[in-house]
């Protein structure tokens, strides 16, 4: 069974102080691991996938990274606005979004 | 694009009560999910639609649950009769699929349900 685990469950930062989110994961076969942001209140946005080992995508202050165990999120120079949870899925040999339980990061001014 | 747009955004009803939980999909995908959240067990697929037809229906928790896809542009799911621990969020995603290739699922707004 596929198995997502993010950590750190919580993290505060204060603005302007980078910091990473952790992905690890088991899965028989990734074809794809997508990083989504949710706000209180909303649905999951999607924010990147990654394919295979090395890859990387950057969208502003976020940049991902993929290993073969793991995916980083990285936050450089936090703003308020990048307050969210953070939410990391894993997909195999089929259709299904296997979710971790997130990881709620707090930036504050 | 409107996105993913769904109905109503929230919904109280009493245990024993039907309830019809709607989605309207972004034009032009194929495939349709539908999810529930909540703290405890975070977000799980309830039931996966591929050109409206039901694929996969293995995480309806029970009978009581029921989806429908009548059309590519409506899809309905439905809970009778609902019952306290059915309070939630629903959440609908569509995402285009075509043969291997694997596409990002775009997510509604959702539904929060309570049941008293």
């Amino acid at each position: 069974e596929d198995q997502v685990t993010q950590s750190p469950e919580a993290l505060r930062l204060q603005e302007g102080e980078s910091s990473s989110l952790n992905c690890s994961y088991t899965v028989s076969g990734l074809r794809g691991l997508f990083w989504y942001r949710q706000d209180p209140g909303k649905g999951p946005e999607f924010l990147f996938t990654l394919y295979s080992a090395g890859e990387e995508k950057e969208k502003e202050r976020l940049k991902a990274t993929l290993t073969k165990k793991e995916s980083f999120l990285h936050i450089t120079a936090p703003k308020p606005e990048d307050s969210a949870t953070y939410l990391c899925a894993v997909q195999a040999y089929d259709y299904k979004l296997s979710f971790g339980a997130g990881t709620t990061v707090t930036v504050r001014a | 694009d409107a996105g993913v747009i769904q109905s109503p955004r929230h919904e109280v009803t009493e245990m024993g009560q039907e309830v019809t939980l709607r989605c309207k999909p972004i034009s032009g995908h194929n495939s349709l999910f539908w999810y529930r959240q909540t703290m405890m067990r975070g977000l799980e697929l309830l039931i996966y639609f591929n050109n409206n037809v039901p694929i996969d229906d293995s995480g309806m928790p029970e009978d009581r649950f029921s989806a429908k896809m009548p059309n590519a542009s409506f899809s309905t799911l439905k809970i009778q009769p609902s019952e306290p621990r059915d309070s939630a969020v629903y959440f609908c995603a569509s995402s285009f699929a075509h043969g291997a290739e694997i596409y990002e699922q775009f997510f509604g707004p959702g539904t929060r349900l309570t049941v008293l």
